[in-house]
């Protein structure tokens, strides 16, 4: 069964920080989905990004980056000069293509809760 | 263009009593999916659908019961509410799993008194 582990229950960094949050994830298909979501203090779901198993290229979007690396399993999220905002709960998720055809939901990591303090 | 749309935002129930959180969604989205967060514990798959007509347990489907009549709607039943069903209930719909990701709704806070 897939599994997803964030390890960092809470981190907290003064403002301008870089920080890294973690992601293993666990699964038997050779075909499957990563996803990191925001969830601010207001309570909705934020889609940050989708990656496919077949795409082990990194992804820069201006100060957020992800590294993906499937000989570790692991999905990782770098926030660079982070700021105030940034403060959140990121969960790492997983969908499998071929188990559940990609259409059995996501399994969520607990979740890190990110305080980037001023 | 609404995206998902849950309802209520919040609810009080009292144990024993029933009730139908609504999910709608206006994309034509063949995938639909029911989670609830609880504190720690990220977000677990209670119930899930891959088109009208067809449903299937999730994670922790105990207590609760879906259908799927229509493309654009989901309910989640809940048949005798207890207080271990005190959470936060998110709705979600995807297109297909290839595509960026699900579109999840803004949630339901329900407590069970």
């Amino acid at each position: 069964a897939q599994k997803v582990t964030q390890a960092q229950t809470e981190i907290s960094v003064v403002e301008k920080e870089d920080v890294t949050l973690d992601c293993v994830y666990e699964t038997r298909d050779t075909t499957y989905y990563l996803f990191w979501y925001k969830q601010p203090p207001s309570g909705e779901l934020v889609f940050l990004i989708r990656r496919n198993s077949f795409d082990e290229q990194n992804e820069i979007s201006g100060r957020y980056s992800w590294n993906f690396q499937k000989s570790t399993s692991s999905f990782n999220f770098t926030i660079t000069a982070s700021q105030v905002v940034d403060s959140a709960v990121y969960f790492c998720a997983l969908s499998e293509a071929e188990s559940g055809g990609g259409a059995d939901g996501l399994t969520f990591g607990k979740g890190t809760h990110l305080i980037i303090q001023p | 263009n609404a995206g998902v749309t849950q309802t209520p935002k919040f609810q009080v129930l009292k144990t024993g009593q029933s009730m139908t959180l609504q999910c709608a969604q206006d994309m034509n989205h063949e995938y639909m999916s029911w989670y609830r967060q609880d504190p720690g514990m990220g977000l677990r798959l209670i119930h899930y659908s891959v088109g009208a007509g067809i449903t299937d347990q999730g994670e922790v489907p105990n207590g609760y019961n879906v259908s799927r009549s229509t493309t654009e709607d989901f309910p989640l039943r809940l048949l005798s509410a207890a207080p271990s069903q005190t959470s936060v209930y998110f709705c979600a719909s995807s297109p297909d799993a290839s595509t960026d990701g699900y579109t999840f709704g803004s949630g339901t806070r329900l407590t069970v008194v």
